[in-house]
């Protein structure tokens, strides 16, 4: 079965800096997905970056990018330029073949500082 | 281009009571599927579908039943609320295409007293 953590409940960061999410998973699949969803406090749901397990080079969304490590299944973001708008719940998920169904981690808080 | 569309934003339940949430989606999406989320637990799958007339279990399916009749239409039904049922749910859509994001609904915050 796959799991996916998230080892950090909550981080802050001063506004125009830069912070780093973790995230690790485990799986014995070679055929998966992996994305990042933004959740502010509206509770909406937000894509915010996707990377194909398959692909060695690391998606990158404006001022959002991954490190996608496969061998250490580990899927972190980077967020530059921090802005106060990135205030929000950050979850990392995992997603086998074309099942369209996602495993979360637990979550990590955000809070950007001005 | 309204997405994915769930009702009620907010439902107050007694113990007991049974009730259906909602969810409705207008890009003629393939799969459908409902997730819970609970503090430090992220979001759990309940029940999903892949087509019309098709639906299975999820990670945390009991006390929950779905149908789905219609593409568009994937309802949640609650037969005996439950306290352990308080919760915020979310319905999503994708295609059944490789990898596809997941597009959700704006939630329902969900209290069983």
């Amino acid at each position: 079965a796959q799991t996916v953590t998230q080892s950090q409940p909550e981080m802050s960061v001063q506004e125009a800096e830069t912070v780093t999410l973790s995230c690790t998973y485990d799986t014995s699949e070679n055929n998966y997905y992996l994305f990042w969803y933004k959740q502010p406090p509206s509770r909406q749901m937000i894509l915010v970056i996707r990377q194909e397990a398959y692909k060695q080079q690391n998606a990158t969304e404006n001022r959002f990018s991954v490190n996608f490590q496969k061998a250490a299944k580990s899927f972190s973001l980077k967020i530059s330029d921090s802005q106060l708008g990135d205030t929000a719940m950050y979850f990392c998920a995992f997603m086998f073949s074309n099942t369209g169904k996602l495993i979360f981690g637990q979550g990590t808080t955000l809070q950007v500082k001005p | 281009n309204a997405g994915v569309t769930q009702t009620p934003k907010f439902q107050v339940l007694k113990t007991g009571q049974s009730m259906t949430l909602q969810c409705a989606q207008d890009m003629n999406h393939e799969y459908m599927s409902w997730y819970r989320q609970d503090p430090g637990m992220g979001l759990r799958l309940i029940h999903y579908s892949v087509g019309a007339g098709i639906t299975d279990q999820g990670e945390v399916p009991n006390g929950y039943n779905v149908s789905r009749s219609t593409t568009e239409d994937f309802p949640l039904r609650l037969l005996s609320a439950a306290p352990s049922q308080t919760s915020v749910y979310f319905c999503a859509s994708t295609t059944n295409r490789e990898g596809s994001p997941l597009h959700f609904g704006n939630g329902t915050r969900l209290t069983v007293t």
